[in-house]
């Protein structure tokens, strides 16, 4: 079975600091894709990123980088010098299908950004 | 590409009432999938469809939940009987599944059932 724990259920922090979102999964599957994907409070889902789990390279994009960790199951989110407008509930994907959409979630960690 | 849209934003029904949630995916997309979303469970995959055709639905919580997609631009998700353990958001997405890419989401049916 596949399963995606974040155990911060809530991080609050003041604007400018940096802040690392934490995900590990779980997976029998060789071929995986994992996921981050951004919640607002408008509600949308909005996507992120997406690895596949033969591509250890960690990416930045931006004020966001993502740290992708096979040997402990963890590809953790960080969040340089954030932002107020980076409030919002962040949740961590992972899929095991051919094409990598059929999507197990965590729980969600709610990041709460203070000016 | 205006997105996945989704009808209505907010449903508030009573017990009882049959309930229908509407989502027109991406052009040229061929998946969609149904998720839900609550407190209790969190984001649950409900159903999702590739080329107009169901192919997992094991997440459908119960037979009052029925799913179609009579076409490529469109799909229903309706419940009948609704009940108030079925409040939750209703989310549709899509994905061009054989190019490998991201399931972009519509913003999310907001159901009461009272």
């Amino acid at each position: 079975a596949q399963k995606v724990t974040q155990a911060q259920t809530e991080i609050s922090v003041v604007e400018k600091e940096d802040v690392t979102l934490d995900c590990v999964y779980e997976t029998r599957d060789t071929t995986y894709y994992l996921f981050w994907y951004k919640q607002p409070p408008s509600g949308e889902l909005v996507f992120l990123i997406r690895r596949n789990s033969f591509d250890e390279q960690n990416e930045i994009s931006g004020r966001y980088s993502w740290n992708f960790q096979k040997s402990t199951s963890s590809f953790n989110f960080t969040i340089t010098a954030s932002q107020v407008v980076d409030s919002a509930v962040y949740f961590c994907a992972l899929s095991g299908d051919l094409y990598g959409n059929k999507l197990v979630f965590g729980a969600g960690t709610i990041l709460r950004v203070k000016s | 590409d205006a997105g996945v849209i989704q009808s209505p934003r907010h449903e508030v029904t009573e017990m009882g009432q049959e309930v229908t949630l509407r989502c027109k995916p991406i052009s040229g997309h061929d998946y969609l999938f149904w998720y839900r979303q609550t407190m209790m469970r969190g984001l649950e995959l409900l159903i999702y469809f590739n080329n107009n055709v169901p192919i997992d639905d094991s997440g459908m919580p119960e037979d009052r939940f029925s799913a179609k997609m009579p076409n490529a631009s469109f799909s229903t998700l309706k419940i009948q009987p609704s009940e108030p353990r079925d409040s939750a958001v209703y989310f549709c997405a899509s994905s061009q599944g054989a190019l490998n890419t991201e399931a972009f989401f519509g913003q999310g049916t907001r159901l009461t059932v009272v």
